[in-house]
């Protein structure tokens, strides 16, 4: 069964203060792993596809990167704007509806 | 760029009532989904649509019809509302393409059962 993990929870963050997002994932067959941003009370807003170990992608103040076990969302000098659930997703082989979810990182970044 | 449009947003049913959740994407994708999210818990996957007048299971199905009459339509049903159905649902869209599966939302649909 493919699963995600994404740890912390939750993370609070000084504006400026750099920090990392982990999704830990299992699945037979990555096709890709997905990042998303979700605002209270909208749906999730896709950012980055990452397709094999080693890749990475960015924009503004987000980077992506992948292993072959775990991704990781870097945000540099966060703003408040930056606050939001990070979900994370992987797709694997054997069908488009072949999508799980992580649980997601509630990210709150204080003036 | 309307994308991924979803109506009503808010509804409060009484169990045991039938409502009917609608979606329209105005992408041209093939694909078409509804998710449901609840606290502690990932999106997860109701039923999926490859096409139009196409319909399939997904991971928890049960208590939910869908169709899939027109290409830029996606309809789920509640026949009998139950509490366990209080949720936030989530409609999406994706092309079909070679490889992966980028999945575009809408904005999102709050339904309490009581």
């Amino acid at each position: 069964e493919d699963q995600v993990t994404q740890s912390p929870e939750a993370l609070r963050l000084q504006e400026g203060e750099s920090s990392s997002l982990n999704c830990s994932y299992t699945v037979s067959g990555l096709r890709g792993l997905f990042w998303y941003r979700q605002d209270p009370g909208k749906g999730p807003e896709f950012l980055f596809t990452l397709y094999s170990a080693g890749e990475e992608k960015e924009k503004e103040r987000l980077k992506a990167t992948l292993t072959k076990k775990e991704s990781f969302l870097h945000i540099t000098a966060p703003k408040p704007e930056d606050s939001a659930t990070y979900l994370c997703a992987v797709q694997a082989a054997g069908g488009y509806q072949k999508v799980t979810f992580g649980i997601g990182t509630k990210l709150q970044v204080i003036p | 760029n309307a994308g991924v449009t979803q109506t009503p947003k808010f509804r409060v049913l009484k169990t045991g009532q039938s409502m009917t959740l609608l979606c329209a994407q105005d992408m041209n994708h093939e694909y078409m989904y509804w998710y449901r999210q609840d606290p502690g818990m990932g999106l997860r996957l109701i039923h999926y649509s490859v096409g139009e007048g196409t319909t399939a299971k997904g991971e928890v199905p049960d208590g939910y019809n869908v169709s899939r009459l027109k290409k830029q339509n996606f309809l789920l049903g509640l026949e009998s509302a139950a509490p366990s159905q209080t949720s936030v649902y989530f409609c999406a869209s994706s092309a079909r393409t070679g490889g992966t599966n980028t999945i575009y939302f809408g904005e999102g649909s709050w339904l309490t059962v009581v």
